[in-house]
């Protein structure tokens, strides 16, 4: 069964480059798009992107300017960097899986998340 | 960008009663909205896909309806642990959005 592990820093400094990576284990990163999405402390979901293992990706408008995702399929990890964030990038960063293969589905494997705070 | 907004953002319900929520979508989203529960501290969890498909290991008391901008998800009859927040996704030219969520809390 397939499971999912973020890690990173849990804190960035304001105006630094946030930097995540997300473990692939017990299947493949490949055939499947990956996605990150975030909740602020308290708040709802918000979407950030999504990436294939061939190198196709789509981001958030909102975000698109800051955000870089790539895939290392010798590792079998995936990974985001946000630039330049403030306060408001805080929250709990989580990635996951599309349902199918091949489609930019819905998200039926997810990780446990982590929180990422941005401080100085 | 499509908006999706969700209705009531709160529903004081008691276990055994059936709750209806709503995901209204800003335009047409065909049938490309799903479902999710999440729980505090925990990652969301995927309950339908497809508008009215059940996701793997989803109970049937889950169901979901809808198409185009309008969509209901509906809990037959409420287990304890189905206390929780469910949001709607949409994914339409080739972008993803979340609505607000729902809280379902006991009455």
């Amino acid at each position: 069964q397939v499971q999912l592990q973020e890690s990173g820093p849990g804190l960035v400094k304001p105006s630094e480059t946030l930097s995540l990576s997300c473990t692939v284990s017990g299947g493949s990163i490949t055939t499947y798009f990956w996605s990150w999405i975030r909740q602020p402390p308290g708040k709802g979901l918000e979407y950030i992107g999504y990436i294939h293992h061939g190198g196709t990706t789509n981001y958030n408008p909102s975000l698109k300017s800051r955000v870089s995702m790539s895939v290392d399929t010798s590792k079998n990890l995936f990974s985001l960097e946000l630039t330049s964030v403030t306060a408001a990038d805080t929250a709990v960063y989580y990635c996951a899986r599309a349902r199918v293969q091949y489609s930019y589905d819905s998200n039926s494997v997810w990780g446990q998340g982590t929180l990422v705070t941005v401080s100085s | 960008e499509i908006v999706l907004t969700q209705s009531p953002a709160t529903l004081s319900l008691s276990p055994g009663e059936r709750a209806t929520l709503s995901c209204r979508a800003s335009e047409s989203v065909d049938r490309f909205l799903a479902w999710y529960q999440q729980k505090p501290g925990q990652a969301p969890r995927l309950l339908i896909y497809d508008a009215s498909n059940r996701a793997t290991g989803i109970p049937p008391r889950f169901s979901g309806s809808g198409s185009g901008t309008d969509f209901t998800l509906t809990i037959s009859s409420l287990e304890p642990e189905d206390f929780a927040v469910y949001f709607c996704q949409q994914r339409s030219n080739w972008l993803f959005t979340f609505g607000p969520g729902t809280k379902v809390d006991i009455k």
